[in-house]
């Protein structure tokens, strides 16, 4: 069974840097074609990709936030982390980190099991 | 900034049949762009329902269909339940980047 949990800082002030954590179990991520994936979520607003990273280390950003992201793994950890910089209050969401799994011959899977997230505010 | 529309709201009668649509500022959408649709419940974290355009994850009801449908991406229920009264999301593959619609407030009444 897959399961994946954020965790992080539920305030930070307006220039900080964020760091969240995803902790999964039930697969890892050194088997081939496996990634995990954040997204987030405004209040009351529509779901945002942020950011993906495979077995291989390949790293994937969104284009509009790709200056101020940073995804890096720990296989022996079952650890993914996502850094945010120069937070901003717009910036206010639910964190959310989801497993995905692509497979040569076969058709990608984004994001099919999520985690929990986690609410994260700015304000000073 | 590539844009992913879809319609934002939309009304369906328990029983009846309703198609969601997902478009791209791109143009066309079609099997390249590997469509998922997803479905949050308030309060809820979003469940995936339909992988790369049609395939449906062992936990999708049979109610639950994707297609490409006139240059877009498109999420048909039919039978619809109470249950089904949800917010849904479309996700398109843009070569290395993915990005989500602006999602469709589904009611049954």
């Amino acid at each position: 069974q897959i399961t994946l949990k954020e965790s992080g800082p539920t305030l930070v002030k307006p220039t900080q840097t964020l760091t969240l954590t995803c902790t999964f179990s039930g697969f890892s991520l050194s088997t081939s074609g496996v990634g995990v994936g954040w997204i987030r979520q405004p209040p009351g607003k529509a779901l945002e990709w942020l950011a993906l990273i495979y077995w291989d280390d390949d790293k994937r950003y969104s284009p509009s936030l790709k200056t101020r992201l940073s995804i890096t793994k720990d296989t022996s950890k079952n650890q993914v982390v996502l850094t945010m910089t120069n937070m901003d209050p717009v910036d206010t969401a639910t964190y959310y980190c989801a497993h995905t799994r692509v497979a040569s011959g076969s058709p990608p899977v984004a994001f099919d099991i999520w985690g929990q997230g986690t609410m994260v505010t700015v304000s000073s | 900034q590539t844009v992913v529309t879809q319609e934002p709201s939309l009304t369906v009668s328990p029983g009846g049949t309703v198609t969601l649509t997902c478009a791209s500022s791109t143009g066309a959408v079609t099997s390249g762009y590997h469509p998922n649709w997803f479905q949050q419940k308030p309060g809820q974290a979003p469940r995936a329902l339909i992988y790369s355009t049609s395939n449906k994850h062992s936990w999708t009801p049979a109610r639950f269909s994707g297609s490409l449908l006139g240059g877009k991406a498109a999420l048909t229920l039919s039978g619809v339940q109470p249950e089904d009264e949800a917010e849904y999301y479309c996700l398109l593959y843009y070569g290395g980047a993915w990005v989500f619609g602006g999602g469709t407030k589904l009611t049954v009444l």
